[in-house]
């Protein structure tokens, strides 16, 4: 069961594009991370977001986590390549034996092109 | 600080025969979890160490595979026969509380023929 639906899968955009990933579930999640992931490479978390509503920025980056904690969506401004690289969601409950346990959504693959 | 480490980074088996992935945590990190990501699909939790204590297995495929973290410190987790359908990125990540963030290792990228 696909309980993270994150879109869309590939994303082909020109530099200095703006773009948004989206993560969406039928499930309330106490927390939401982000993560880019390099070839070769293990995720990297980018941010957490645990409030419903919570708006965090990152550089160029914006996350938001929807207010009853069910999706949430990656902005990109002004693309870059070097933005180039596999974007995951992820989501955890607290509580119970499945506290820390991250549920992931699919992954975007996002390339910049100069 | 030493990040997680994996080993090894690839591994190409016969369909039947065994494989042991190894975990080194980073180093104080109580809390160490197993993902696994096959072709085509999301990265999928498997289990979560606490200490050397299974905390939550739910995500064991079945009881071809088992994992041990003695000691509280490294894991390996072994799949015995393995079977094709076993084939894809093994992940481990680490953690030093339950609301921590979890840290990577590079993955074991898993063949089986």
């Amino acid at each position: 069961t696909q309980l993270l639906e994150q879109s869309p899968q590939f994303l082909s955009i020109q530099e200095g594009e703006n773009l948004t990933v989206y993560c969406n579930s039928s499930s309330v999640f106490s927390s939401l991370q982000w993560y880019r992931q390099e070839p070769g490479e293990g995720p990297v978390l980018l941010v957490t977001v645990v409030t419903g509503g919570e708006v965090k920025k990152l550089k160029r980056l914006t996350f938001q986590f929807g207010d009853a904690r069910k999706d949430s969506s990656l902005h990109i401004t002004a693309a870059q390549p070097g933005d180039t690289g596999l974007y995951l969601c992820a989501g955890s409950h607290a509580g119970g034996t499945s506290y820390g346990k991250l549920t992931f959504g699919q992954g975007t693959i996002l390339t910049v092109h100069p | 600080e030493a990040g997680v480490t994996q080993f090894p980074s690839h591994s190409v088996i016969e369909k039947g025969q065994t494989v042991t992935l190894r975990c080194d945590p980073i180093s104080g990190h109580d809390n160490l979890y197993w993902y696994r990501r096959v072709m085509g699909k999301e990265i999928k939790f498997l289990l979560h160490f606490v200490k050397e204590s299974k905390q939550d297995e739910s995500g064991m495929p079945n009881n071809r595979f088992l994992a041990e973290r003695t000691g509280g410190t490294y894991s390996t987790l072994k799949v015995q026969p393995a079977e094709l359908e076993d084939s894809g990125v093994y992940f481990c990540a680490s953690s030093r509380g339950l609301i921590n963030e979890q840290f990577f290792g590079p993955g074991t990228r898993l063949t089986v023929l």
